[in-house]
């Protein structure tokens, strides 16, 4: 079974510190795609990157960057300079093989000023 | 051809009556997933279409949903004497796939938030 935690239920952070949100993955395929996504307060989740299971480099797009590594089975994501914009809902989730794409409980990061 | 769209956005009903959703994908995606979010959850898997074919719906939640994708566009989701249970958003998403891995990103519509009083 597939299954994707993420343990960190809300974080709090001031506007410019960098956050790093945790996701840990379950899964029996060897073959597998890991997403993160944003959901906003407006409610619409947002595509942020697709990683599959034979690329382990970490990337980086302007102020996001993600680690995945396969050996502890976690794709964590990371903010640098916090901005309020980035308040919102993060979900990681887990695509293998019969199509399902399981998402984790969500993470709600909300960024003062 | 700018997103998903989904009808109603809000659906506010009775317990006991039937209620239907509708589903626009993106006109070239051949997949479609229903899922239902719930306050404070993840989105949890339904159902999904590959073009007609309902490929995969023993996660619906009762046999009271069901869904169809009669021409392989839109789809409909029905929940037939809705509970106070039933409460939550319904989303809808599509993606252009091949094989038995879903590689591409799933496209989000904004959902149906329904409520059952």
């Amino acid at each position: 079974a597939q299954k994707v935690t993420q343990a960190q239920t809300e974080i709090s952070v001031v506007e410019k510190e960098d956050v790093t949100l945790d996701c840990v993955y379950e899964t029996r395929d060897t073959t597998y795609y890991l997403f993160w996504y944003k959901q906003p307060p407006s409610g619409e989740l947002v595509f942020l990157i697709r990683r599959n299971s034979f690329d382990e480099q970490n990337e980086i797009s302007g102020r996001y960057s993600w680690n995945f590594q396969k050996s502890t089975s976690s794709f964590n994501f990371t903010i640098t300079a916090s901005q309020v914009v980035d308040s919102a809902v993060y979900f990681c989730a887990l695509s293998g093989y019969g199509q399902n794409f399981v998402f984790g409980p969500g993470t709600r990061l909300s960024v003062l000023p | 051809d700018t997103g998903v769209s989904q009808n109603p956005r809000h659906k506010i009903t009775k317990r006991g009556q039937n209620v239907t959703f509708r589903c626009d994908p993106i006109s070239e995606h051949n997949r479609l997933y229903w899922y239902r979010q719930t306050l404070g959850q993840g989105p949890e898997f339904l159902t999904y279409f590959q073009n007609e074919a309902q490929l995969e719906k023993s996660r619906l939640l009762s046999d009271r949903f069901s869904a169809e994708r009669p021409k392989g566009s839109f789809s409909t989701l029905e929940i037939q004497r809705t509970e106070q249970g039933d409460s939550a958003m319904y989303l809808c998403a599509s993606i252009y796939s091949w094989g038995d891995t879903s590689y591409n990103e799933q496209f989000f519509g904004p959902g149906t938030r329904l409520t059952v009083l």
